[in-house]
């Protein structure tokens, strides 16, 4: 069955350093997404991406967040300048659009010390 | 914005026993509410899932239910099985965005 893909599991980095998620998304889909659960809480929308733009965002992902989908199977969340608070598990998704069913990753789990 | 409001918090049931979790929803345009578990460590699945021209859908054990009117959905799970102790999500929206409830964690008494 086909499945989203994300690595790394784990990265811990430090406080102001850049970090750079990456994912590969199911093959046929078209629409991609990363969300993020701090520990204990609920999952929280950051990003949706379509057609090589950003079709919509929350108000989480400021100017020190970026996405990019820089070949035809990667999905990248690039985090510019880490805060303690960005410590969290990010998933990516995908979609196909037409029926609206995101599919999730295992997540990457990311610890800024 | 949408905000989805779930319960309970915490649901515990004798194995073989229903098990009920409620969400409300508030922006009348979403127009796709799915239910996703979690179990430790991992990503949310997709379970079940029902779209706003729908008011039930059934899948095995599982079933979801939807009241557009009063904006309200619920997932239904029957025979309730020690596999199905794990967190269970609701979400609310379309396909560029899925705002989720805050989790309900189910635990199946053996």
């Amino acid at each position: 069955e086909p499945e989203v893909t994300q690595t790394p599991s784990h990265q811990v980095t430090q406080m102001g350093q850049e970090v750079i998620l990456r994912c590969v998304p199911i093959s046929n889909h078209l629409y991609f997404y990363w969300y993020r659960q701090i520990l204990g809480q609920k999952v929280e929308f950051l990003v949706s991406f379509y057609n090589n733009e950003i079709s919509e965002k929350s108000e989480i992902f400021d100017d020190q967040f970026s996405v990019e989908r820089p070949d035809g199977s990667n999905f990248t969340l690039k985090i510019r300048s880490t805060k303690l608070e960005d410590s969290a598990m990010y998933f990516c998704a995908s979609s196909d659009g037409g029926r609206g069913e995101a599919f999730f990753g295992q997540g990457t789990r990311l610890t800024v010390v | 914005g949408e905000n989805v409001e779930q319960h309970p918090s915490t649901l515990s049931v004798q194995e073989g026993d229903s098990a009920v979790i409620k969400c409300t929803y508030s922006d009348s345009a979403s127009n796709y509410f799915p239910w996703y578990k979690q179990e430790l460590g991992k990503g949310p699945q997709l379970i079940i899932d029902i779209r706003s021209n729908v008011g039930e859908k059934k899948d095995q054990r599982i079933a979801v239910t939807l009241n557009k009117t009063a904006k309200h959905f619920s997932l239904h799970i029957t025979e309730t099985q020690p596999e199905d102790s794990a967190v269970y999500f609701c979400a609310a929206g379309g396909y560029e965005k899925l705002t989720f409830g805050t989790g309900t964690r189910l635990t199946i008494i053996p």
